[in-house]
């Protein structure tokens, strides 16, 4: 079973559309992330959440809602999508916000292409 | 924000050579991270390191974390084809409170392309 999973693994829309990308982790971890990847290939936190709980929230548009509904989902609403959001959209989760480093799992990411 | 400079930002290398790479921060950091990534998925942690001059390697992969704690290397002896991919560094920093928070800053980068 894959640990970290989003739905959809590509995504082509319009200018102007309003779309979601879905993540579930299989591990039992406490804390999950949404990062961007540009495309530069650099990666940039977005969002993290811990036990349902909004932790990080890196200035990003308000046009983009995480939601968890549970701990082992972390789902990214985005409203009237613009060109600049072409990009890679990474899931991630730890076991938790310990003082010591918790590895974190990446998904395989969503490829979201804005026309 | 907080960046991380890494560097080569692509190496092209023969099967066989050793490869090093480093990242380099104005700030301090608590840890050091360095990725992998293979075309079409996520990053997949090599090596993490915790304490300033810690030497950790893992399999034909070392990295070390500077004294100063602003900088690190990683270096892959003997590369193999399969050694393909997009390597990255990260630091995290904690709080004054001792929770990280998780957060991961990520260097730019390196493209690693080894010819057989």
């Amino acid at each position: 079973d894959t640990a970290v999973s989003q739905t959809p693994k590509y995504l082509v829309t319009q200018m102007g559309n309003d779309k979601s990308i879905k993540c579930e982790q299989n591990l039992g971890h406490d804390t999950m992330y949404w990062y961007k990847q540009d495309s530069k290939k650099f990666l940039k936190i977005m969002f993290s959440y811990n036990n349902k709980e909004l932790i990080i929230n890196e200035t990003v548009p308000n046009r983009f809602s995480p939601k968890s509904p549970d701990k082992a989902h972390l789902n990214l609403h985005i409203n009237s999508l613009e060109l600049g959001d072409s990009a890679v959209y990474f899931c991630a989760s730890s076991q938790d916000l310990a003082v010591a480093y918790n590895e974190q799992f990446f998904g395989p990411g969503t490829r979201l292409t804005v026309l | 924000g907080q960046q991380l400079n890494q560097s080569p930002q692509s190496m092209f290398i023969q099967e066989g050579e050793d490869v090093s790479m480093n990242c380099t921060s104005s700030s301090i950091f608590n840890t050091w991270l360095w990725y992998k990534q293979d075309p079409g998925e996520g990053p997949v942690l090599l090596i993490a390191l915790y304490k300033a001059g810690e030497l950790t390697s893992n399999g034909r992969l070392t990295a070390q974390f500077g004294i100063t704690r602003k900088d690190s290397f990683l270096n892959i002896s003997a590369s193999i084809p399969s050694d393909v991919g997009i390597y990255f560094c990260a630091g995290q920093r904690y709080t004054a409170g001792g929770t990280s928070y998780g957060k991961l800053t990520f260097g730019q980068g390196t493209i690693l392309t080894v010819h057989p």
